[in-house]
């Protein structure tokens, strides 16, 4: 167990739809680190986090969003879904001072029907 | 941006030989390069890795090695078991103060056998 918790741990839709993936840190981390993972891309870098702050940004879609909250938990928003959506999300956090190591939730896996 | 390219794609050694994976980057700035271990259906494992000041480390029977000049990293996996049996990612990140990006190779896909 990392001590990263995310939910829903599947999650089915359709396409056009929205939805809102749910990631509590480690205990003491204050960075959120949100990552897809598809067959054809390997693990992509989103957007990260430092309590409650964008910090840095990777090729996150317009489509999708993020935030992190006061208490630290992030949540990842994708909007107008499409079948290529269709990915494991993972969220991973670290204490947020350089270089230090990501530790990963379990993923989100999401289907695009 | 960072691009970091890994080799082999598949890779499969018998169980007690040695594995060993290769990595380059591209961004002479990044600086952490850690190592993940990703089981079917599992989340990624980080493993080993290794800061921009140091060139070898360590642990048990994985050792990371890294040469700055050339830009690229290999992880050496000594006396295989089955159990190491996974796909390996490496990684390299840029991190200035409390932002960092980590670019992920494409995963090599080690398999031990007996």
């Amino acid at each position: 167990d990392s001590g990263v918790t995310q939910t829903p741990k599947h999650l089915i839709t359709a396409t056009g739809q929205r939805v809102t993936l749910r990631c509590s840190p480690r205990s003491g981390d204050l960075s959120v680190y949100w990552y897809q993972q598809s067959l054809d891309q390997g693990l992509q870098f989103l957007i990260q986090y430092y309590n409650g702050e964008e910090r840095a940004k990777g090729n996150i879609l317009e489509r999708f969003s993020a935030q992190q909250f006061p208490d630290l938990h992030s949540e990842l928003n994708l909007s107008s879904l499409e079948l290529g959506d269709s990915a494991l999300y993972f969220c991973a956090s670290s204490v947020g001072r350089t270089n230090q190591p990501q530790h990963f939730g379990d993923g989100t896996r999401l289907s695009i029907l | 941006g960072e691009n970091v390219e890994q080799h082999p794609s598949t890779l499969s050694v018998q169980e007690g030989d040695s594995a060993v994976i290769k990595c380059t980057y591209s961004d002479s700035a990044s600086n952490y390069f850690p190592w993940y271990k990703q089981e079917l259906g599992k989340r990624p494992q980080l493993i080993i890795d290794i800061r921009s000041n140091v060139g070898e480390k360590k642990d048990q029977r994985i050792a990371v090695t890294l040469n700055k000049t050339a830009k690229h990293f290999s992880l050496h996996i000594t006396e295989t078991q089955p159990e190491d049996s996974a796909v390996y990612f490496c990684a390299a990140s840029i991190s200035a103060g409390t932002a960092s990006k980590l670019t992920f190779g494409t995963g090599t896909r080690l398999q031990v056998t007996l």
